[in-house]
């Protein structure tokens, strides 16, 4: 079983759809979560940080459900813009050391 | 600020030659991370460094990857040699270090490597 599962898609949406990725993860003792963006033959950007308490940041807003082991992404609104990769990341403990899901591709169409 | 910077971009050799790729983190950073990419996939990590230390290397096929970061700054990854499975993106990053963490970790443009 992989360490961090996805979806890996694609999800094919119009402009201004409301699109969720979910993300499972296998190690419990993992300590911090966080969505990358990856666009074609780009490097992967750090989207956002994934908080127990949930967080938004614009059209973004990301979950954590440490019980489920379970971590998920809503874009609203979706824009032309926001279609790529999208990488769901865990850092399994103190050190800084991410491991990636597979990803999930995005594309937003007219 | 300037970014992670890798070379070469792009690189393409025959199996069972030998490959190194070259990164220079993002000044002031004491932690950088090397990355295998595969087609489809996410990136994994192969090895970590602070400074000029190596903090996990347990994902390095050490009996043909190698890694240094002498000076504790610019850092090579070397392939040797080169099966056709080692096709892929290599991604360095870099990050600060120390207590407050964990912290983001910029990555740079990628060395894309074809084994034919």
């Amino acid at each position: 079983r992989k360490e961090v599962e996805q979806d890996p898609g694609p999800f094919n949406v119009p402009e201004g759809a409301t699109v969720a990725f979910n993300c499972t993860y296998s190690n419990s003792a993992s300590q911090s979560f966080f969505w990358y963006r990856q666009d074609c033959r780009k490097e992967p950007k750090l989207l956002m940080s994934v908080y127990s308490s949930g967080n938004e940041d614009g059209r973004f807003t990301a979950q954590l459900n440490r019980a489920s082991q379970y971590i998920s992404l809503l874009i609203r609104d979706s824009k032309l813009s926001d279609s790529a990769t999208y990488l769901c990341v865990v850092n399994r403990r103190a050190g800084n050391m991410l491991t990636f899901g597979g990803g999930t591709r995005l594309m937003v169409k007219p | 600020e300037a970014g992670v910077a890798q070379s070469p971009r792009y690189k393409i050799i025959e199996k069972r030659q030998s490959v190194a790729f070259w990164c220079n983190p993002i000044s002031g950073h004491a932690t950088l991370y090397w990355y295998q990419q595969i087609l489809g996939q996410g990136p994994k990590l192969l090895i970590q460094f602070q400074n000029n230390g190596v903090v996990d290397d347990s994902q390095l096929p050490k009996d043909r990857f190698s890694a240094e970061r002498l000076k504790g700054v610019d850092s090579t990854l070397k392939i040797q040699p080169a099966k056709l499975e080692d096709s892929a993106v290599y991604l360095c990053a870099s990050s600060l270090a120390g207590t407050g963490g964990p912290y983001e970790q910029y990555f740079g443009p990628g060395t894309r490597l074809t084994v034919t």
